[in-house]
């Protein structure tokens, strides 16, 4: 099955500062990409997304890159500010298919991002 | 849109009793929902895929008699933990794949269970 990995698992970053957090997958499968903020005693809520047929997707502050001959894809958040601290987690999943056999996610492990105001 | 609502988001049981968990897709239809415990400081992990109107479908090491899933209909999915145990208490959250939104995910709010 498929196996994500997340670094790293804490991140501290000063107020305005730019954050970045790391994924790899192992299905070459997968095809889609979503990241996750957790705050505590919450459902995950998702920042922002992307298929694999695109490289780069960008919203406000916030952009995914995605390489997959490598196998990886990052989150990158700019102009950090207090309210970015939570748990980030990515993800993959592989292909829906019509009629069932629609897969869950694998989530990375986590990255407790810690913005120092 | 394509909001999952998931009841009770807290509750204590004792020990040996069984506790339910329900999740609603409130403005579409959910064919399949994905189960997932998640223990503090730790990820989410899939613990069983319900389908509508079929058995659910378990991961690996998951107990499906302990766990009872059931998708009567296109809107609800309950996961009922039976004769619970402390080392069940952890935080469960549903999920559903909105097929209008290709290949998304929407989340319930989660469960934090404590058994004591």
């Amino acid at each position: 099955g498929e196996n994500v990995e997340q670094h790293p698992s804490t991140l501290s970053v000063q107020e305005g500062d730019s954050a970045v957090i790391k994924c790899t997958y192992s299905d070459s499968a997968s095809n889609y990409f979503p990241w996750y903020k957790q705050e505590l005693g919450k459902g995950p809520q998702l920042i922002i997304d992307i298929r694999s047929n695109v490289g780069e997707k960008k919203d406000q502050r916030i952009a995914v890159t995605l390489n997959k001959t490598a196998k990886h894809f990052s989150l990158h958040i700019t102009e950090t500010q207090p309210e970015d601290s939570a748990v980030y987690f990515c993800a993959a999943s592989l292909p829906s298919y019509s009629g069932g056999g629609a897969d869950g996610l694998t989530f990375g492990k986590g990255t407790h991002l810690i913005i120092q105001p | 849109g394509a909001v999952v609502s998931q009841h009770p988001s807290r509750v204590i049981c004792k020990s040996g009793t069984s506790v339910k968990i329900e999740c609603r897709s409130l403005d579409f239809q959910a064919t399949t929902m994905f189960w997932y415990r998640q223990f503090p400081k730790q990820s989410l992990m899939l613990m069983a895929t319900s389908n509508e109107g079929s058995k659910a479908t378990y991961e690996q090491g998951v107990e499906k008699d302990k766990f009872l899933i059931n998708h009567a209909s296109l809107t609800l999915s309950t996961l009922t933990v039976t004769s619970a145990h402390p080392e069940d208490s952890s935080f469960y959250i549903c999920s559903a794949r909105v097929l209008d939104r290709l290949d998304g995910y929407t989340f319930g709010s989660g469960t934090r269970l404590t058994v004591v």
